[in-house]
């Protein structure tokens, strides 16, 4: 099974400033027809996961577009410009090139200094 | 607008039974794999299982292979899990979401707790 690690593991940020959440793959995550399958989610306190990114880089509609993704292969970024305060939460990565499983990342828990 | 109900979950004892439902609506729940992912308290993601549109083709996470069954019944926009031979570490919200060809997950329901415990 693909093992799906992100770091840091907690992230406290100062409101308006940028965060940035790594997720690295334990193989590339590119699939047989060129789509590399890593989407990343958000777990508001209380709430059910949310998708905020599918295939790296594609906000999901109603997302902000301060949260960003990026990454190639199998090293990925999650990057929010200004954090505000309905940021915090945990955030997921996870692919879906080699499957089954899906397989997700730890999660990072973002919180407010 | 898209929605996924969550159903049946609740205390039960090692050992024992419990079926999930899950109620689609909003969306051609027949042109969608559906899946299961679950949440252990204080715990991260796991998915646990997923069926193609037409129930042809079902595949587990191996921890619950033999254990769980994913169904679904398209005439009744209904996803099912019948879990059989629960362990302690079969404690999770159970969540269901919509699966390909969604990119995964755009939708999730809002879950339901099984707790398994004597």
């Amino acid at each position: 099974d693909v093992v799906m690690t992100q770091s840091p593991l907690s992230l406290p940020v100062t409101l308006g400033q940028p965060a940035s959440i790594s997720c690295r793959s334990s193989q590339r995550l590119v699939f047989s027809d060129g789509i590399t399958y890593l989407n990343w989610f958000q777990q508001r306190p209380g709430q059910s996961p949310r998708r905020l990114i599918y295939k790296v880089s594609n906000r999901d509609s109603g997302v902000p577009d301060r949260f960003s993704g990026s990454g190639s292969g199998s090293d990925f970024t999650l990057k929010i410009s200004r954090v505000e305060a309905e940021d915090v939460g945990v955030y997921y990565c996870m692919q879906a090139t080699h499957w089954p499983p899906y397989t997700f990342g730890q999660g990072t828990k973002l919180e407010i200094k | 607008e898209v929605q996924l109900v969550e159903s049946g979950g609740g205390l039960v004892q090692p050992g024992g039974s419990l079926r999930l439902s899950c109620a689609a609506s909003g969306f051609t729940f027949n042109s969608y794999w559906m899946s299961w992912v679950r949440q252990a308290p204080g715990k991260g993601l796991e998915w646990v299982a997923n069926i193609k549109q037409d129930g042809s083709e079902k595949h587990y996470v191996d921890s619950v292979k033999g254990r769980f069954t994913i169904s679904r019944d398209n005439a009744k926009n209904s996803l099912y899990l019948q879990m059989n031979s629960l362990r302690a570490e079969d404690t999770a919200v159970y969540y269901c979401a919509r699966d390909w060809p969604a990119d995964r997950f755009d939708y999730w329901g809002q879950g339901t707790l099984v707790t398994v415990s004597s």
